[in-house]
């Protein structure tokens, strides 16, 4: 079974700093991750994904992520934080289910706010 | 392209009361998805569609029903709504479905309040 942790239900940031997001998942199969992002009031949206290949992962907004097999993380980064990328971010794992196809597992979320 | 889309936006229901959320796509995916959203726990699948006329159960299934009325829309159905169903409701679709490297394309969400 998949299983996706985040750590720390909300990140503060100041404008123009670092973003870290932390992304840990557990998988008996070889994972894809993704992470996603939310705007207030809005559905998610893909951020980026790791399937196979590079290990270091970019995405939309100047995000990237690096897959780490050895310490099965999957932590989300931006040099500079913007008050646009206030936000809630999830992280995700795709797992093959015999069932039914494709299965998301989720992680619970981390809410990041920007502070000017 | 619209996307995926849902309706209604918001929805207040009296416990033991029924309805319909829809949503439908129109990106010609084969597999569509419904979640529900609850704060600290991400988003749970509560029904699978992998093509049309099939559907499957998620994690949370129970006191919900389904219907792949065709490829596009993917309804689902709350019977006797109790206020543990309050919560915020997303629709997603991907092409091709069962194939884990398939990115998930998501609705803007219906939330419901079940008092």
């Amino acid at each position: 079974a998949q299983s996706v942790t985040q750590l720390g239900s909300h990140v503060s940031v100041s404008e123009g700093a670092l973003v870290l997001l932390r992304c840990n998942y557990s998988s008996s199969v070889p994972p894809y991750l993704f992470w996603y992002v939310q705007y207030p009031n809005q559905g998610l949206q893909l951020l980026l994904k790791y399937t196979t290949g590079a290990t270091l992962v970019k995405g939309i907004n100047g995000f990237e992520a690096e897959f780490k097999k050895s310490e099965t993380s999957f932590h989300l980064t931006k040099p500079s934080a913007h008050m646009s990328d206030a936000a809630e971010y999830f992280c995700a794992v795709s797992a093959h289910r015999d069932n039914y196809g494709q299965n998301f597992v989720f992680g619970p979320g981390t809410r990041l706010s920007v502070l000017p | 392209n619209a996307g995926v889309t849902q309706t209604p936006k918001f929805q207040v229901l009296k416990t033991g009361q029924s309805m319909t959320l829809q949503c439908a796509q129109d990106m010609n995916h084969n597999s569509m998805y419904w979640y529900r959203q609850d704060p600290g726990m991400g988003l749970r699948l509560i029904y699978y569609s992998a093509s049309e006329g099939t559907t499957d159960k998620g994690e949370v299934p129970n006191g919900y029903n389904v219907s792949r009325l065709n490829k596009r829309e993917f309804s689902l159905r709350l019977e006797s709504a109790a206020p543990s169903q309050t919560s915020v409701y997303f629709c997603a679709s991907s092409e091709r479905g069962g194939v884990s490297t398939d990115t998930q394309y998501f609705g803007p969400g219906t939330r419901l309040t079940v008092l």
